[in-house]
């Protein structure tokens, strides 16, 4: 989508490594969200961002960390990989929480 | 607990019909509601949002409504052609009742299929 952009778009990783996923945007928004989706699940927040270096928990946070140096980019860490956080990843942006969501093609990551 | 249900989870209509997608959500105040179309193996793409001051929204053939005294949204479709079939997901902006942070709640979707 144009000004969100995610990477890499397909990921294949084994148990137990460390692997981050990026997302940038050029829309200067401050709200910035990562999100996973699952057959029977729907779309699930894991973390937000409010702004640099302030973020915060979603529903399933559990495994994954974040961070935000700069406005433009908002990464996600999945710490130790498991089986169970294969699954389709999507970043979204928004001007403020009560805005419209604008959000990325996605990141299909593989945990074998 | 908050929730935003959509029926019918799947639907397959003939090209040309209209059609209606529902979307209703519980118990919270509500801020203002977004309609997304997803295509396989894409991502998601904002058609319409409604804002909780509004009532609907149209653009071209798509026509949103919202009424939050009955928790409710639906999304009309006029002359639906092939190239509309997608998962539409509908997604809330809520208030819980008990306190806390607003977020966003997303419907499973509605899968619609349309026969040339």
């Amino acid at each position: 989508d144009a000004g969100i952009t995610q990477s890499p778009r397909h990921k294949v990783t084994e148990t137990g490594t460390p692997v981050t996923l990026r997302c940038h945007q050029t829309e200067n928004h401050r709200y910035m969200y990562w999100y996973r989706q699952d057959p029977g699940h729907g779309l699930r927040l894991i973390h937000y961002s409010y702004g640099v270096k302030d973020t915060d928990k979603g529903e399933v946070s559990d495994g994954y960390s974040v961070s935000r140096s700069k406005t433009e980019d908002f990464l996600l860490t999945l710490e130790s990989a498991t089986s169970s956080q294969t699954s389709v990843y999507f970043c979204a942006i928004s001007v403020g929480q009560e805005d419209g969501y604008t959000f990325g093609s996605g990141t299909r990551l593989t945990v074998v | 607990k908050q929730e935003v249900t959509q029926i019918p989870a799947a639907l397959s209509v003939p090209e040309g019909e209209n059609l209606v997608l529902n979307c209703s959500f519980t118990d919270s105040a509500i801020y203002n509601l977004q309609w997304f179309r997803q295509d396989p193996g894409k991502g998601l793409t904002s058609l319409l949002l409604i804002q909780s001051s509004q009532r609907e929204q149209t653009s071209g053939r798509l026509n949103a409504s919202l009424d939050k005294s009955s928790g409710r949204s639906t999304l009309y479709i006029a002359a639906s052609q092939p190239g509309d079939s997608a998962t539409y997901l509908c997604a809330a902006f809520l208030l819980p009742p008990q306190g806390g942070s607003e977020k966003l709640v997303f419907g499973k979707g509605t899968k619609l299929t349309v026969n040339p």
